[in-house]
C-alpha cells in the first residue's frame, strides 16, 4: 500500500528566507507528483505536477524535483514571503484513474 | 476561481437529515471525484467518476451515495450521517488522460453533522 509521508508537519520561517519541504513515497511504481497548496477552509490549489519520466519542475519562485528511485520529492520556494504562510500537500498519483494518494502536509508560516 | 464550483460551502445537518452536495466543472474535463478531509488526517479518496461511469469507489458506506448525470455535474447525497461524518468535502475534475494530468479542486463543502 501507497504511503505518502511530509516532513516536516510544520515550519515557520522569516521572510526572504528559503523554504525546503519534503515528501517521501514507499512505492515508486507512481504515474506522476502534484504539489498543492491548502489556505485554511480553502480547497486546493495546484502548484505543480511532475511527471514519473521528470526530474523536476519549475513555475516562478517554486521548483519541485522528482527522485523517482528513492521514493523522494522535494519542493523549493525561494525567497518565502508572507503570503506563501499556507499547507502544502503533496500527492503521488497511484492509478490510471488519477486516484491521489496524500501526504498530511507541512504547515508553513512565513514570518514578516 | 478554479473551474470547479462547490455548493454549498457551509451545511449543518441533523443525523436524520437528507441533504446534497453539488459540483459542476467549467474545463471540459471527463473525470470528477470526491474526496473527503478530516481534522488532522490526510484527504482521502471517496468516489472517481470518468465519462459518467463509477470507476471506484473506495469503500465508503451507503449512507454516502454519488451520482453523476453528466461530465460538468457530480453529487453526493447523504442521509443519515454520523457526526464523524463531519468534515470537508472537496470536489475535483481532471481533463481525459488521467495519467499524465492534474486535478483541479474545488473550494470544498464544509459540512458539520450534529
Amino acid at each position: 500500500k501507497q504511503e505518502v509521508t511530509q516532513i516536516p508537519a510544520a515550519l515557520s520561517v522569516p521572510e526572504g528566507e528559503n523554504l525546503v519541504l519534503n515528501c517521501s513515497f514507499t512505492d515508486s511504481a507512481i504515474y506522476n507528483l502534484q504539489w498543492f497548496r491548502q489556505d485554511p477552509g480553502k480547497g486546493l490549489t495546484s502548484l505543480l505536477l511532475i511527471q514519473s519520466s521528470q526530474r523536476e519542475q519549475t513555475s516562478g519562485r517554486l521548483n519541485a524535483s522528482l527522485d523517482k528511485s528513492s521514493g523522494r520529492s522535494t519542493l523549493y520556494i525561494a525567497a518565502s514571503q508572507p503570503g506563501d504562510s499556507a499547507t502544502y500537500l503533496c500527492a503521488v498519483t497511484t492509478d490510471s484513474w488519477g486516484k491521489l494518494q496524500f501526504g498530511a502536509g507541512t504547515q508553513v508560516v512565513v514570518t514578516p | 476561481e478554479t473551474g470547479v464550483t462547490q455548493t454549498p460551502r457551509h451545511l449543518v445537518m441533523g443525523m436524520t437529515n437528507k441533504k446534497s452536495l453539488k459540483c459542476e466543472q467549467h474545463l471540459g474535463h471527463n473525470a470528477m471525484y470526491w474526496y473527503k478531509q478530516s481534522a488532522k488526517k490526510p484527504l482521502e479518496l471517496m468516489f472517481v467518476y470518468s465519462l459518467e461511469e463509477r470507476v471506484e469507489n473506495n469503500s465508503v458506506p451507503s449512507r454516502f451515495s454519488p451520482e453523476c448525470p453528466n461530465s460538468s455535474h457530480l453529487f453526493l447525497h447523504l442521509h443519515t450521517l454520523q457526526p464523524e461524518d463531519s468534515a470537508l468535502y472537496l470536489c475535483a475534475s481532471s481533463p481525459d488522460d488521467v495519467n499524465t494530468g492534474e486535478l483541479f479542486f474545488g473550494e470544498g463543502s464544509r459540512l458539520t453533522v450534529l
